[in-house]
């Protein structure tokens, strides 16, 4: 079946340095979204890529979908502690199927 | 603005008894979905709804069985539990095309 792996699994920055999480999917989606999930809460999305190559912006993160649509990254310039939690990417192969999610990266920002 | 609403918050069972969790999408979204996550885990695919009828499924038990009602509201019917069922069951609602899913606060389960 389809698997969406992401590394690292965990990662701990100080504030203000930059973090990447990568997302790779064994197959080609038709699109990806990101959410992200802080500790004891649900997770809330954070943005929907769909075009292959497409970069969107948003403040600080910077999300990137893969030409071939199988992979995907977020990237967060200048941590806060507001940044911390696990951010998931998330795959579907259809539009109304199930949104597989990836294995989450955990983030950790100490002052 | 109306979130999705997952009742009950919190439930404890033992081994072998039934659970049922409900699930209230938010008004005019014609998808749900429900997936269970484990501790430190990614939430996990169990079955999904478009327009009352199940659009997919994913990993998810024979014990386990799910419905979408006429009012849109979900309902996943768990019986024979089993300790490995504890895990926090998340219900999420969508629009369907690809829009991004809203999801409730979760459900809690500990099987004892």
């Amino acid at each position: 079946g389809q698997q969406v792996m992401q590394i690292p699994q965990y990662q701990h920055v100080q504030e203000g340095e930059d973090f990447t999480t990568y997302c790779n999917s064994s197959t080609t989606l038709s699109n990806i979204q990101w959410y992200k999930q802080r500790p004891g809460g649900h997770p809330v999305f954070l943005i929907q890529l769909v075009k292959s190559g497409e970069v969107k912006k948003q403040k600080r993160l910077t999300f990137q979908f893969g030409e071939a649509k199988k992979n995907s990254s977020l990237h967060i310039t200048a941590t806060q502690t507001t940044d911390v939690g696990t951010y998931f990417c998330a795959g579907q192969t259809g539009t109304a199927s199930k949104l597989t999610f990836g294995t989450g990266t955990r983030l950790q920002v100490t002052l | 603005a109306a979130g999705v609403i997952q009742s009950p918050r919190h439930l404890i069972k033992e081994k072998r008894e039934t659970a049922t969790l409900k699930c209230y999408p938010i008004p005019r979204h014609d998808t749900v979905y429900w997936y269970q996550q484990g501790p430190g885990q990614d939430p996990q695919f169990l079955i999904s709804f478009y327009e009352k009828m199940q659009s997919d499924k994913g990993s998810i038990p024979d014990r386990f069985s799910a419905q979408q009602f006429s009012d849109y509201h979900s309902e996943l019917n768990m019986s024979s539990l089993e300790l490995g069922d504890s895990a926090l069951y998340f219900c999420a609602s969508g629009r369907a095309g690809g829009e991004k899913l809203f999801f409730g606060s979760g459900t809690q389960l500990s099987v004892l």
